[in-house]
């Protein structure tokens, strides 16, 4: 299983770009990054995902290096209501190794006025 | 549509009794996992099935048991609640072919 390591926390301000980057030095082949996006009192939600290079649509955009051992989830000019934890998941996701798909703790995003 | 429906929204539950957390989709998809969040963490998957008939164990499976019969619904039990269960339990379902998965609403669970 590809372990992830995203930072815990990170602020940031209405209008400005917000990047965050988590690690998984000991990605598969056949895995997939995918980020979810939690509010408070609600089930995670599907933001995006990739395999290689760069993947954009309506929300963010998400950045793959040629190694596949980091990612970066980019969040373009935010908003208050982009506040809400951020998970980055790696794994085959396909049939049943979708099982083994770890969540592991986010980043919590804070967006001030 | 609905997507993936859960009951109860919440519940506070004496140590000792059973409950089932019930879980509904509608959108025909194979695969569907439990997952437990405890207060400021991330989620633990407890059991899911990838096709109807089939269960599996998770990360952290002991004390709920979960069944199958069809593709809809997948009901999670536990059998006697202790207050280490106390969590939200969330839902979830995906198509086995694209893999990303769609989350209920969740329970919140209070086992005293």
């Amino acid at each position: 299983l590809a372990k992830t390591t995203q930072p815990i926390s990170m602020d940031s301000y209405e209008g400005q770009e917000v990047n965050i980057t988590c690690s998984h030095n000991n990605i598969a082949t056949n895995d997939y990054i995918t980020w979810y996006q939690q509010f408070p009192s609600q089930g995670p939600r599907f933001i995006i995902q990739g395999y290689k290079t760069k993947v954009t649509n309506e929300v963010a955009s998400l950045f793959i290096p040629a190694d596949r051992k980091s990612s970066t989830l980019s969040l373009p000019r935010v908003s208050l209501s982009d506040t809400a934890v951020y998970y980055c998941l790696v794994g085959d996701i396909g049939g049943s190794s979708a099982s083994k798909i770890i969540f592991g703790s986010g980043t919590r995003l804070s967006i001030r006025p | 549509t609905a997507g993936i429906t859960q009951a109860p929204t919440s519940q506070i539950l004496a140590a000792g009794r059973s409950m089932t957390l019930r879980c509904t989709q509608d959108m025909r998809h194979n695969a569907m996992y439990w997952y437990r969040q405890d207060l400021g963490l991330g989620l633990r998957l407890i059991h899911y099935s990838n096709t109807a008939g089939t269960t599996g164990k998770g990360e952290v499976p002991d004390g709920y048991s979960v069944s199958r019969a069809n593709t809809d619904d997948f009901p999670l039990t536990l059998a006697s609640a202790v207050p280490s269960q106390t969590s939200v339990y969330f839902c979830a379902s995906s198509d086995s072919e694209e893999g990303v998965q769609f989350f209920g609403p969740g329970t919140r669970l209070t086992v005293l």
